[in-house]
């Protein structure tokens, strides 16, 4: 199985910060990864889809970059609605199917 | 505008089943491979089992003979069927839909959750 590993575990940045995420796979993925944010009691939202492309009506400010085993994912300028837990996923080789542990994104 | 909705969670005795339902509308299930997703309570997501177009069915080691994922295109509805459940299946199950791109899949619509407690 593909472990997918996220860093750090948590983090607390201010409204205005700019913030990177990193995941990391335990082999190359190509960019079969995508990158979830989720808030409390609600189901994931996708945010970008094969490393890098943005999904539809997600805010330009997140991007994702990376390929191989090393990933990120940036907040450009962080918003209050950003405060959030972000998951990244791979897809590359299933099953299964493997998340990262999650990042949760809180207000400093 | 697509919708699905999970139905069929609730409380079960150790080694008991379960059948979930996810009801999909605004989108042409049929073309679409669905899968399950689970959270235990306060943790992250674990991917259950996966169904493609033409019925073929993937599941993770953890509930691979116990769980069995299926479709009913005429009724825009999927099922999970849950047997030997054990406490530590006790989750929020989600369903969810996957996109197809130039790298993989993705999961671009879920539902809201259906909740399974697994005790006695």
């Amino acid at each position: 199985d593909i472990q997918m590993t996220q860093s750090p575990s948590s983090l607390s940045a201010s409204v205005g910060d700019r913030v990177t995420i990193t995941c990391r796979a335990s082999q190359s993925i190509s960019t079969y990864l995508n990158w979830y944010q989720q808030k409390p009691g609600k189901a994931p939202k996708l945010l970008i889809y094969a490393a890098s492309s943005l999904q539809s009506g997600v805010p330009s400010r997140f991007s994702g970059s990376g390929s191989g085993t090393d990933f990120t994912l940036t907040i450009s300028s962080l918003q209050p609605e950003d405060f959030a837990t972000y998951y990244c996923q791979q897809t590359y080789s299933m099953p299964p199917i493997t998340f990262g542990q999650g990042t949760r994104l809180e207000i400093k | 505008e697509v919708q699905l909705v999970e139905s069929g969670g609730g409380l079960v005795q150790p080694g008991g089943s379960l059948r979930l339902s996810c009801a999909a509308s605004g989108f042409t299930f049929s073309s679409y491979d669905m899968h399950w997703v689970r959270q235990l309570t306060g943790k992250g997501l674990e991917w259950v089992s996966a169904i493609g177009t033409a019925g073929d069915t993937y599941y993770p080691g953890s509930v691979k003979g116990r769980f069995t994922i299926s479709r009913e295109n005429a009724k825009n509805s999927l099922y999970l069927q849950m047997n030997s459940l054990r406490a530590g299946d006790t989750a929020v199950y989600y369903c969810a839909r996957a996109s197809q791109s130039s790298s993989g899949w993705d999961f671009d619509y879920w539902g809201q959750g259906t909740l399974v407690t697994v005790s006695s």
